[in-house]
Formats: C-alpha cells, sequence, structure tokens
C-alpha cells in the first residue's frame, strides 16, 4: 500500500484550462510538500503546508489535514507547466512520495 | 540564502566504477535523506541520518554507502556493486519546527 496516492497519473490539458491535481495520504503528517520535475531536469520545490492555502503566481496549494487530502491548481495553465508534479508528505522520520502526476498543455 | 545543493546535476560515468554524489545544506539541520527515482517510479529511500557519525539503512540501500562526518554534508556512493545504478538521486533534509527541504537532484548515467 503506498502511503501517498495521487490523481490522475497523467493530464492533458489545452493551454489556459483550470488544472487541479490531487494528493491523498495515509501516514501522519508534519508538512506536505509539492514538487515540479521537468522532463531530464531536477527537483523544484513548488509549495511546503501544514495547513491553509497557499498560492505562488498561478499556482494553488491547499491541505485538508482531518481528510488527509491536498490539491494543486493550476490556472490559466501555459505549455511551460508541462513537468511531473509530485507529492510528498514528512512525517519527521522521513519522506513518503507519490508517484507523480505528468501534465501535459497542449498550445 | 538556505538550501540544499547537489552537484553535479548530470554525472555520467563507466560500468565497474564507484561514484559520490554531493549533497551540502546550509540550514543547520540535523536530518538528512537519499533517494532515488526510476523512470514511471516513486522516488524510494536509500539511507537517511537523523544525526552527525549516525546513518540507517533505507528501503534500498544495497550497493549504496554513506557517511556523515559533518552536519552539513551527506555524500552518498554508488559502488559498483548496484546493479542498476543508472537514476535520477534526490536529498532532502528536516530539521526543528517543520523545516523540509529538497535538493535539485543529480542524475546519474552508467553505461
Amino acid at each position: 500500500k503506498n502511503e501517498v496516492e495521487q490523481s490522475p497519473q497523467n493530464l492533458t490539458a489545452q493551454e489556459g484550462e483550470f488544472i487541479t491535481i490531487n494528493c491523498s495520504y495515509s501516514v501522519g503528517i508534519s508538512a506536505l510538500h509539492w514538487l515540479q520535475q521537468h522532463p531530464g531536469g531536477g527537483i523544484v520545490s513548488l509549495f511546503m503546508l501544514s495547513s491553509g492555502k497557499k498560492k505562488h503566481g498561478r499556482l494553488i496549494a491547499t491541505i485538508n489535514i482531518q481528510e488527509k487530502h491536498s490539491s494543486l491548481h493550476i490556472t490559466a495553465s501555459h505549455p511551460r507547466d508541462s513537468a511531473v508534479y509530485i507529492c510528498a508528505v514528512g512525517d519527521g522520520n522521513q519522506f513518503y512520495f507519490g508517484t507523480g502526476t505528468s501534465l501535459t498543455v497542449i498550445p | 540564502d538556505g538550501g540544499i545543493t547537489q552537484s553535479p546535476k548530470y554525472l555520467f560515468r563507466k560500468e565497474g566504477q564507484n561514484v559520490t554524489l554531493s549533497c551540502e545544506q546550509n540550514l543547520n539541520h540535523d536530518a538528512m535523506y537519499w533517494y532515488r527515482q526510476d523512470p514511471g517510479q516513486g522516488l524510494r529511500l536509500i539511507y537517511y541520518s537523523q544525526i552527525v557519525n549516525d546513518f540507517q539503512k533505507g528501503d534500498i540501500a544495497e550497493g549504496y554507502s554513506v557517511s556523515r562526518e559533518k552536519k552539513e554534508s551527506f555524500p552518498l556512493t554508488v559502488t559498483s556493486a548496484q546493479k542498476n545504478p543508472t537514476a535520477f538521486y534526490l536529498c532532502a533534509s528536516s530539521g526543528t519546527l517543520n523545516e523540509q527541504y529538497f535538493g535539485p537532484g543529480t542524475r546519474l548515467t552508467v553505461t
């Protein structure tokens, strides 16, 4: 059983669309992270959340601690948003990772 | 600025050679971690260290070794015993007050 589940696994969107990626986790956590990885590239940390909601530009991340669920939203999607988005949770002892959501935004 | 540095971003080695991946942090974090990512798979824990001079094996430690002689450094050596070393390697650290950071990663190719 995976401690972190993401959905969808793959997502294709038209430029300008509103995108939502979901993450559910089963362990007790101290923080949840959303990471971005471009093909062949490194990891970029987008958000670290322990409660509520954070916004950075066109990206919004929310977390519901009671439901053990987080969402990453991308407004007005752009082809440069095409990447793999990974949800990770830390419980103070280690991190657990989802398998990622591969997003392709078509012009 | 505080953060985690992993170098190099891309690394190429011949089969049979040991290779050491660097991970440095200036966050004063006690705990550091190494993860491996294979195509289409999630990241898996190789080794972690909660304190200087101590480290523990993770889920896939075979063929790897680490050291933690300094708080800020946690190098990972991929030995010739690792059967499939080509992968993406990610270093992370965590401290008090929910501080958790990830490095940018190193992509290792062994031919």
